[in-house]
């Protein structure tokens, strides 16, 4: 079966870094997406690792290891808007797509 | 702007009913996906569509159906509406990379909240 596991919860202040992983275990694996989602909102998309390493795109950065089967979502300067839902979601070429069960992030003043 | 629009933002519906769910996008996407989210389940894919008139189960087909006979246009139905199809109802569109399924940025649509009764 394909499933991904992540913290369900997280907690940090403004202008920490925080760190929320994933890991994934399935065969045919492609890549791994992360989402945002505020309450109430739909999900969004942040980045995208297809590639071992590191993709940086402003505040956020997202990680991959094929060899570990692990990936993670780094943000930075975190602001109160930040306080959301967080998915990881493994793009399973040619078979399907599945999202984590997501990680609440809290960021505190 | 990439818009997926969906007919319902709340809908109620009593058990037995048949539902339909609509989905439109305006980006000319060849993916199209159906998905539900349930508190610390996270989204759960119902069916996929890559193409017009194809479609693709996901993880959790059992109950549902769909069409999409415009390239644009993914419904989902519900042949017999449950208390337990009680959800949060995400549609989804992407480009298609490659010549798989693999999936570009899916954009999702707002959402409907079913209740069924």
């Amino acid at each position: 079966g394909q499933s991904l596991e992540q913290p369900s919860e997280v907690t940090a202040v403004e202008g920490a870094i925080v760190q929320i992983n994933c890991t994934y275990q399935t065969s045919g694996f492609y890549g791994l997406s992360w989402y945002q989602q505020h309450d109430g909102g739909a999900p969004t998309f942040l980045s995208y690792n297809a590639l071992d390493g590191l993709e940086e795109t402003g505040r956020f950065s997202s990680f991959l290891s094929r060899s570990d089967s692990y990936g993670y979502l780094l943000l930075q300067e975190l602001q109160m808007k930040d306080s959301a839902s967080y998915f990881c979601a493994e793009d399973n070429y040619g078979q399907n797509f599945v999202f984590g069960p997501g990680t609440r992030l809290s960021v505190l003043p | 702007d990439v818009k997926v629009t969906q007919s319902s933002r709340y809908l109620v519906k009593r058990t037995g009913e048949k539902v339909f769910l609509e989905c439109v996008q305006d980006m000319d996407h060849e993916n199209m996906f159906w998905y539900r989210q349930d508190p610390g389940l996270g989204l759960r894919l119902i069916y996929f569509s890559y193409d017009v008139k194809m479609k693709e189960k996901g993880d959790i087909p059992e109950g549902y159906s769909v069409s999409r006979e415009k390239k644009e246009r993914f419904s989902l139905i519900l042949e017999s509406a449950s208390t337990n199809q009680t959800s949060m109802y995400l549609c989804a569109s992407s480009f298609r990379v490659g010549s798989g399924f693999s999936t570009d940025t899916q954009y999702f649509g707002p959402g409907t909240r079913l209740t069924v009764l």
